[in-house]
């Protein structure tokens, strides 16, 4: 079964950080290019950032960037998203999606993992 | 960056009646690289569509898109009781990738 887990959230208070990740099993995670995506409390859906799918290529939304690195690990089928001077604006469900890596419509979702940044 | 603009925000239908989606891109979608992912309460976006008219693996043929350009339709022929959900399209021929800001179909 194609499956993507993520893990890592929580209450973090602002200014804080965290890693996020997210586990991938039933596909061949090395052939496809993955990216986070968050949806906000009773919003649409954001795209964050994108990494290939040997790690080369790497791109960031404008409200991340400088704050947020996305990461994998091939050899462990796993993907990071490390988030730094979080804000009360980053509360969400944190979504990993893969791509095919001939593109970049999200073919596979997790499940999602709330992030909230409270004090 | 390329704003897409869904609508309606809300389509009020009876099971078996016909969906009509628009989402309008503030800029041409290169490639027509378009995508409709459906997502229901409590879970993750699913692909529905890529390519703008592709349907994914294991859609239902009920299922049908459009478009080119700026302009994109999803198409929903005779809805059924587990189509009710909120529908967003994506663009990922320009970057960044956009989504639109989602159409909640619900039952009328």
């Amino acid at each position: 079964e194609v499956q993507l887990v993520e893990s890592g959230g929580g209450l973090v208070q602002p200014g804080g950080s965290l890693r996020l990740s997210c586990a991938a099993s039933g596909f061949t995670f090395s052939h496809y290019a993955m990216n986070w995506v968050r949806q906000a409390p009773g919003k649409g859906l954001e795209w964050l950032s994108y990494i290939g799918s040997g790690g080369d290529f790497i791109y960031y939304a404008d409200s991340v960037k400088g704050r947020f690195t996305i990461s994998r690990d091939n050899a462990k089928n796993s993907l990071y998203l490390h988030l730094n001077s979080l804000r009360a604006g980053d509360t969400a469900v944190y979504y990993c999606a893969g791509a095919p890596s001939y593109s970049r419509y999200m073919a596979v979702w997790g499940q999602g993992t709330t992030l909230t940044v409270s004090s | 960056e390329t704003v897409l603009t869904q609508s309606p925000g809300t389509l009020s239908l009876s099971p078996g009646e016909r969906a009509t989606l628009s989402c309008r891109a503030s800029q041409t979608v290169s490639g027509n690289y378009l995508a409709w992912y459906q997502q229901r309460p409590g879970q993750a976006p699913r692909l529905l569509m890529n390519g703008a008219s592709s349907r994914a693996t294991g859609i239902p043929d009920r299922f049908s898109g459009s478009g080119s350009g700026t302009d994109f339709t999803l198409t929903i022929s005779r809805l059924e009781p587990e189509d009710f959900a909120v529908y967003y399209c994506q663009q990922y021929g320009n970057s960044p990738v956009t989504f639109g800001g989602g159409t909640k179909v619900e039952i009328k």
